[in-house]
């Protein structure tokens, strides 16, 4: 299966700590998205590439958060500090940027910050 | 921000029978994009509806869309209990933001 993964599947972490996530999409899609998702809630724009241009990022997303997408390829989500407000899961999509493309997502990671 | 809003919040209903939600958007679109997710699971790509076409099928699956009102509704027919998840609406021309969804609960 080619889709959108993404590691870890869980992470775990303190308080304080620093925690990097993956995300790999579909080889040929030129568009990335992350989004941070609460239970019950909607998925919560944070931030989307163009290739390895980041276009927009979400005023929400604090200076704690960053991503990449080094060489346009896979993409990192780095969160320094982590609260526990940022316990969620975070979920990445590609597309081909197309404005008729669909996104296709990957399962996420589950972030607990204890 | 501008976003899909879909509503109702939450829908439950016994299967067999045909779940209807809500969309509303502000901006004007190119399209409008309907997913859907499972729990714990990534959002999956059900349908897309075109700013020029009133009504598409897929399936069990429903949508119209109605650019005056900028509004679009999600038909399932005769549903299942596969069908329980939460549904969303989305659109490129707002970066893809999503609301909080619909969450459709189908009991046997």
């Amino acid at each position: 299966d080619t889709g959108v993964s993404q590691d870890p599947r869980h992470k775990i972490t303190k308080r304080g700590q620093n925690v990097t996530f993956r995300c790999d999409p579909i080889s040929e899609h030129n568009r990335l998205y992350w989004y941070r998702q609460t239970l019950g809630q909607g998925p919560e724009f944070l931030t989307y590439f163009q290739n390895e241009a980041q276009l927009e990022k979400s005023r929400l997303l604090s200076d704690r958060f960053s991503a990449e997408r080094p060489k346009g390829s896979f993409s990192t989500l780095e969160i320094q500090r982590t609260e526990q407000g940022d316990s969620a899961m975070y979920l990445c999509a590609s597309s081909l940027g197309q404005p008729n493309s669909p996104l296709h997502f990957g399962n996420g990671t589950r972030l607990t910050v204890t | 921000s501008q976003q899909g809003e879909e509503d109702p919040q939450a829908l439950s209903i016994q299967e067999g029978e045909n779940a209807t939600m809500n969309c509303s958007y502000k901006t004007s679109i190119n399209n409008l994009q309907w997913y859907r997710q499972n729990s714990g699971r990534g959002l999956v790509h059900l349908i897309l509806i075109r700013s020029n076409e009133r009504e598409k099928h897929s399936g069990r699956l429903r949508v119209t869309l109605d650019t005056s009102k900028k509004s679009s509704s999600l038909l399932i027919t005769a549903s299942r209990a596969a069908d329980t998840a939460s549904y969303f609406c989305a659109t490129p021309d707002d970066d893809m933001r999503f609301g909080a969804g619909t969450r459709l609960t189908v009991k046997p």
